[in-house]
């Protein structure tokens, strides 16, 4: 069974560059899945982030695109986020998920436990 | 970018009670739609997707509809671990978005 890890520093400091990584296990990223990123500020909705697929494609939220970027590592089995210029306005729970493409591609079916960052002197 | 608007914001519902929730989209998105429950503290669990079928493991008590533009979730009876937030998602166009979220509670 597919699981999901973040990891990452919980406290970034204003106009930093916030730096996640997801790891898999239980499956290989290079399978036929899109890989995201989510995050939900305290007490609201969720927001996608952009995604990646194991060749190395990406698509950005155009909202973030000019700060986000995403990669991955199919050595480690894990890919990762950074997000530059960070202000209090980046302080969310951030998730990894699975898209799944197994077939036609539809919803994120799996998904880390999330990690808090706080963006804060 | 497609927005999706979910209502209500808050649905009181009795344990038992049939719950209905409404997702629309700013423009068509065929049948990429899916749905997500969300408690406290945890991560989305992604319930429906192709607007209507269950994801691996949801109980046949959810159900959803709609195509286009116009969804819905259908709680037939709902039990104690139902009361949660409810998210819509829409998977046709990039960005991919999500409504703001139908918290259902107990009445």
């Amino acid at each position: 069974q597919v699981q999901l890890q973040e990891s990452g520093p919980g406290l970034v400091k204003p106009s930093g560059t916030l730096s996640l990584t997801c790891a898999v296990s239980g499956g290989s990223i290079s399978s036929r899945n899109w890989w995201s990123w989510i995050r939900q500020p305290p007490g609201k909705g969720l927001e996608w982030i952009g995604e990646i697929y194991h060749s190395g494609s990406t698509n950005y939220n155009p909202s973030l695109e000019s700060r986000v970027t995403i990669s991955v590592d199919k050595s480690k089995n894990q890919f990762s986020l950074k997000l530059s210029s960070v202000t209090a306005a980046d302080t969310a729970v951030y998730y990894c998920a699975r898209r799944n493409c197994a077939g036609d591609c539809y919803g994120f079916d799996i998904w880390g436990q999330g990690t808090m960052v706080t963006v804060s002197s | 970018e497609i927005v999706m608007t979910q209502s209500p914001a808050t649905l009181s519902v009795s344990p038992g009670e049939r719950a209905t929730l409404s997702c629309r989209a700013s423009q068509s998105v065929s049948s990429n739609l899916a749905w997500y429950q969300q408690k406290p503290g945890q991560a989305p669990r992604l319930l429906i997707y192709g607007a209507s079928t269950r994801a691996t493991g949801i109980p046949a008590r959810f159900s959803g509809s709609g195509s286009g533009t116009e969804f819905t979730l259908t709680i037939s009876s709902l039990q104690s671990e139902d009361f949660a937030v409810y998210y819509c998602q829409q998977y046709n166009n990039w960005p991919k978005t999500f409504g703001q979220g139908t918290k259902v509670e107990v009445k």
